[in-house]
């Protein structure tokens, strides 16, 4: 079946520090690849997506770079703020034909970034 | 433009006790989901709708049912309520064809099963 890996946390990192969370898949087709951070109280939210491979997703400083050979989407930023605390989950999609499956999601990665 | 919403944001039940979990979406997508998300698990997938009308299971639907009566609603029931069924309750939609199941996600819904 398909599934997702990821570091399980929690991350605990200093400000302007640089984070790596390491997510890999498995999967039986070519997935779609997804990033979601979840704000303490909140829903998922979209933070970056890559649908091939070699595909470099990015929003807000944060970069994944989509490695089907490694089978992996690991996400990093160069300087982390204390506003970058929260969950974050990594997800595959795999769109399978004739409509869409929900989302296969890793456990999660808590990041907490102290001043 | 809402987005999607939930409602209601906090319940507690007893076990054996009913109650509809409602989620609304005002962006006119086909697809919607529900999840629940379990500490150290992740979100899994319970039930989805590719339209009005439509409904399939997901990874966890045992004491789960759904309706999708209009386009823009999917509700979610517990029949009879359990302690195993006690978590945090998250409605989605889709872009889905367009946008390779990019999922919009509502605030979530906090149950309690005593």
């Amino acid at each position: 079946g398909n599934s997702v890996t990821q570091m399980e946390g929690p991350v605990t990192l200093s400000e302007e520090a640089f984070l790596t969370i390491n997510c890999t898949y498995t999967a039986t087709g070519y997935p779609s690849l997804f990033w979601y951070v979840q704000y303490p109280g909140e829903g998922l939210q979209l933070l970056l997506k890559a649908t091939k491979a070699d595909d470099k997703g990015s929003n807000k400083g944060f970069e994944a770079t989509y490695r089907k050979e490694t089978t992996s989407f690991h996400l990093e930023k160069g300087s982390v703020q204390v506003s970058d605390s929260a969950v974050y989950f990594c997800a595959l999609s795999l769109n399978s034909g004739g409509g869409a499956d929900g989302l296969t999601f890793g456990k999660g990665t808590h990041l907490i970034i102290q001043p | 433009n809402a987005g999607v919403t939930q409602t209601p944001k906090f319940r507690v039940l007893k076990t054996g006790q009913s109650m509809t979990l409602l989620c609304a979406q005002d962006m006119n997508h086909e697809y919607m989901y529900w999840y629940r998300q379990d500490p150290g698990m992740g979100l899994r997938l319970i039930h989805y709708s590719v339209g009005e009308g439509t409904t399939a299971k997901g990874e966890v639907p045992d004491g789960y049912n759904v309706s999708r009566l209009k386009k823009q609603n999917f509700l979610l029931g517990l029949e009879s309520a359990a302690p195993s069924q006690t978590s945090v309750y998250f409605c989605a939609s889709s872009t889905w064809p367009s946008s390779y199941n990019e999922q919009f996600f509502g605030p979530g819904t906090r149950l309690t099963v005593l």
